[in-house]
């Protein structure tokens, strides 16, 4: 069994101030992890992945996660805030084959000018 | 390079009148197909899956159902639509052993 929670549904911040979307996981095995955004009215995006390679995973648009076994966590972070960032983000963690994936209810990120 | 297709972008329906929305995936073979909703405020729901043609498998009970006639073809339809239907729907396709989603661009449906 697997299940995912994004702690904050939003999030506000400034333009050019750090960024923390938190997202804690739970799995019986060694899960992949994945940050999808979301513009609106548009499908999702991939914005990077974690498969068990390197702990810190670096994405498009600045973005990074890091995993973190120990807590279970895998939170979303950027250095500086953009206008653009402003979307709908979304944890998913999945299994090891791949065909069974759990989002989590999804963060709205806000910038403010 | 792969490509998804969806459509219709948009769609205002009646109650109790059909849908059929289609999908079209590019550029790759047999890929995992999948239709999830998403309500206003909500996150993603998983509506249908298809590991192949003519396998689906439905997630949550409800009045739509989805159909794969095509490797790269996947269909959602209902017969009578109900206000509860109304969403945001995507498409999506995978490769096995990734679990990583590439998304179509959505159709929004509301039902009146």
């Amino acid at each position: 069994a697997q299940s995912v929670t994004q702690l904050d549904s939003h999030v506000s911040v400034s333009e050019g101030t750090p960024v923390l979307l938190r997202c804690n996981y739970s799995s019986s095995y060694s899960p992949s992890l994945f940050w999808y955004v979301q513009h609106p009215n548009k499908g999702l995006q991939l914005l990077l992945k974690y498969t068990s390679a390197a702990t810190l995973v670096k994405g498009i648009n600045g973005f990074e996660a890091e995993f973190k076994k120990s807590e279970t966590s895998f939170h979303l972070t950027k250095p500086s805030a953009h206008m653009s960032d402003a979307a709908e983000y979304f944890c998913v963690v999945s299994n090891n084959a791949g065909n069974m994936l759990t989002f989590g209810g999804g963060t709205r990120l806000m910038v403010k000018p | 390079s792969q490509t998804i297709h969806q459509w219709p972008a948009t769609l205002v329906q009646p109650v109790g009148s059909p849908l059929s929305l289609e999908c079209t995936v590019e550029g790759t073979s047999n890929p995992n197909l999948y239709w999830y909703r998403q309500a206003a405020g909500r996150g993603l729901q998983l509506l249908f899956y298809s590991v192949g043609i003519g396998q689906i498998s439905s997630e949550v009970p409800q009045n739509l159902s989805a159909s794969r006639p095509q490797d790269r073809q996947f269909i959602l339809s209902s017969k009578k639509l109900l206000l509860s239907d109304s969403g945001f729907y995507l498409c999506a396709w995978s490769v096995d052993g990734t679990g990583e989603l590439f998304f179509g661009e959505g159709s929004r449906l509301t039902v009146l």
